[in-house]
This record gives C-alpha cells, structure tokens and sequence, in this order.
C-alpha cells in the first residue's frame, strides 16, 4: 500500500500566485516523521521542513508554510507569492522509527511557476 | 550544499555488466541510505548502512549490494545490470538511526543509464 500520495502530478501558476501542494500518508505507528523535499532539475534533493508527528502546529518560513492535520492524515505545503525559482519537483516522505527511519516517498508534485 | 558527494555524475552501462556507485556521506553522519529513482517517480529505498553494517533493506533483489567504510563512506553495486535498473541513484547520510532529530540530505545523485 502507497504510504504517501500526491495526488497532483503537475501544478501550473502564474508568478505571484498562490500554491497549495498536497500530501496524505499512511501509518499505523503513533511516532513518526514527516518531510518535504525540494527537488529541481539539478537532481539534489533539498530539505525543506521535518515535523515529528506530536506537534500539529503549523509552521512558516517566509513564503513557506505547512498545515499538518493529524485528523485527515495530511502534510500539505503553500507557496505564497510564487516566483519562477520555486519551479521544481516536489516531494513528500514519511518515516518510522519502527522501520529503521526509512523513509517513504510520494511520487512527487511537479510545479511550474510562469513569468 | 549538503555535503554528500557522489561519484560518477553519468555512468552508461551495457545489460549484464556490473557497476559501483560512490557516496561520501555529511561530516559527523554514520549512516547511508540509497535510494532508485526511476523517471517521473519517487525514489524507492534501497538499504541504509550504518557502521559498517546493512540496517534495513527495502525490496530489491540480492544483486543490489553496498559496503559502508571506517569513514562512513558507502558503495552500491548493482550486478547482472538489467534495462529496468536504468535510474538516478541517490545516496543520503543521517545521523546515527532513531536520532531524534534524524534529517535525511541527498547528494546530487549518479544517473545510470543501461542499454
């Protein structure tokens, strides 16, 4: 069974938009860990954000924020005020203690941000 | 920048032939995970090392292999190439498993083509 889904594959917004990129998981386990990853073209996945599963509080860095709801499972991310170097693919991972802190991706959300 | 180096960037293979893909893990990490990304998804967990030894393997076949070394480095072999392992193999360190503040960051990746 899918642990992440991403149900958007690709997202298309005009620079200065908002864009909100969705992310539900599956567990069973009360601990557990989740992430959002940055990937462009360059092939790098680069770390956005972590939240461990007992803090739902939301969370903001500049143009980043994160809604964690424990109640639908779901991770979601908003881009406020979209700019071209936010273009990229977009993944969501899961990890769990109990499987050694694997971690389990979503197959991504790609963004393209339009001048 | 991360800190995890890879080495090839781009390696050609031909089916049947074997390959070995380097990792240089974040200074003060002792564990590796390596991840298959095939085109257009999420990357799949392959096996994580940590001190020298496999910690948790996800479901690929026994000729997926790995070293981890004294410096934490690691390597990937594949043998008996097959088209479908055509790929971009990304290797991440971490610090050591259950850590609490456990963070995955990826290198760059080695993208493999087999033909």
């Amino acid at each position: 069974a899918q642990k992440v889904t991403q149900a958007q594959t690709e997202i298309s917004v005009v620079e200065k938009e908002d864009v909100t990129l969705d992310c539900v998981y599956e567990t069973r386990d009360t601990t557990y860990y989740l992430f959002w990853y940055k990937q462009p073209p360059s092939g790098e996945l680069v770390f956005l954000i972590r939240r461990n599963s007992f803090d739902e509080q939301n969370e903001i860095s500049g143009r980043y924020s994160w809604n964690f709801q424990k109640s639908t499972s779901s991770f979601n991310f908003t881009i406020t005020a979209s700019q071209v170097v936010d273009s990229a693919v977009y993944f969501c991972a899961l990890s769990e203690p109990n499987t050694g802190n694997q971690f389990y991706f979503g197959t991504g959300t790609s963004l393209t941000v339009i001048p | 920048e991360t800190g995890v180096t890879q080495s090839p960037t781009h390696l050609i293979k031909t089916r049947g032939q074997q390959v070995t893909l380097r990792c240089s893990s974040q200074s003060g990490h002792n564990t590796v995970s390596w991840y298959q990304q095939a085109l257009g998804q999420g990357p799949q967990f392959i096996f994580q090392y940590y001190r020298e030894e496999e910690n948790g393997r996800g479901n690929f076949p026994p000729r997926f292999s790995g070293l981890q070394f004294p410096n934490y480095s690691s390597e990937l072999n594949v043998n008996a190439l097959e088209l479908d392992d055509s790929a971009l193999y990304l290797c991440a360190s971490s610090l050591y498993p259950g850590a609490r503040n456990n963070i995955q960051y990826f290198g760059a990746g080695t993208r493999l083509s087999v033909l």
